[in-house]
């Protein structure tokens, strides 16, 4: 069984739309993240959620809403998409922010 | 703030060589540290931690010991497959406050390449 899965794994999208990509764990955590991976493969943390709290929150631009509507599963949608967006969007997961359990990533190319 | 700093890659090496990966790292208090891999096209996994001084990780013939002295937790593995190919990332993740649960500070990865 997947621990920590995002959909889709791969989206490529036309500048100005919107989108979003999803995220479910199983693994009973209470913290769930967004990280950005960017073309030189390096980290950085968006968001995070506690128990359906927002309570890290990057400085990211406001077209980014990460949604969480209960504590197994978090959504980020992205308006008006710019081609800089493109990078690997990763979900991550964690109990009392322990270690962090990672999703497979999405892929997400602007053109 | 906190910061991770890992040696650049890429690193190639051949077969069980001896691979050793350098980070060093700037924090308040008492983070925990990782290393987490990332194989190509995958996610990242976790590799191994150590949540205080002096604690050893290991995991998969890897090692890596906190020091507290020189704020160090340098990667290690006597002798490399070329499955180990992968990128290797130190993080840490500390102090547990409420605007920073959890929170990974990553390093900028290191590409290690194994020839057979």
């Amino acid at each position: 069984d997947t621990a920590v899965s995002q959909t889709p794994k791969y989206l490529v999208t036309q500048m100005g739309n919107d989108k979003s990509i999803k995220c479910e764990q199983n693994l009973g955590h209470d913290t769930m993240y967004w990280y950005k991976q960017d073309s030189k493969k390096f980290l950085k943390i968006m968001f995070s959620y506690n128990n359906k709290e927002l309570i890290i929150n990057e400085t990211v631009p406001n077209r980014f809403s990460p949604k969480s509507p209960d504590k197994a599963h978090l959504n980020l949608h992205i308006n008006s998409l710019e081609l800089g967006d493109s990078a690997v969007y990763f979900c991550a997961s964690t109990f009392g922010g322990a270690e962090a359990f990672f999703g497979q990533g999405t892929r997400l190319t602007v053109v | 703030g906190n910061s991770v700093t890992q040696m650049e890659g890429p690193v190639t090496l051949s077969e069980e060589a001896f691979l050793t990966i350098n980070c060093t790292y700037t924090a308040t208090g008492y983070p925990s540290l990782f290393w987490y891999v990332q194989y190509p096209g995958e996610g990242l996994q976790l590799l191994l931690k150590a949540t205080k001084a002096d604690d050893k990780g290991s995991n998969k013939g890897f090692e890596a010991t906190y020091r507290k002295e020189t704020t160090s937790f340098h990667l290690e593995k006597g002798s490399v497959q070329v499955s180990d190919s992968a990128v290797y990332f130190c993080a840490l993740s500390g102090p547990m406050t409420t605007d920073s649960w959890g929170k990974l500070q990553f390093g900028a990865g290191t590409q290690v390449v194994v020839t057979p």
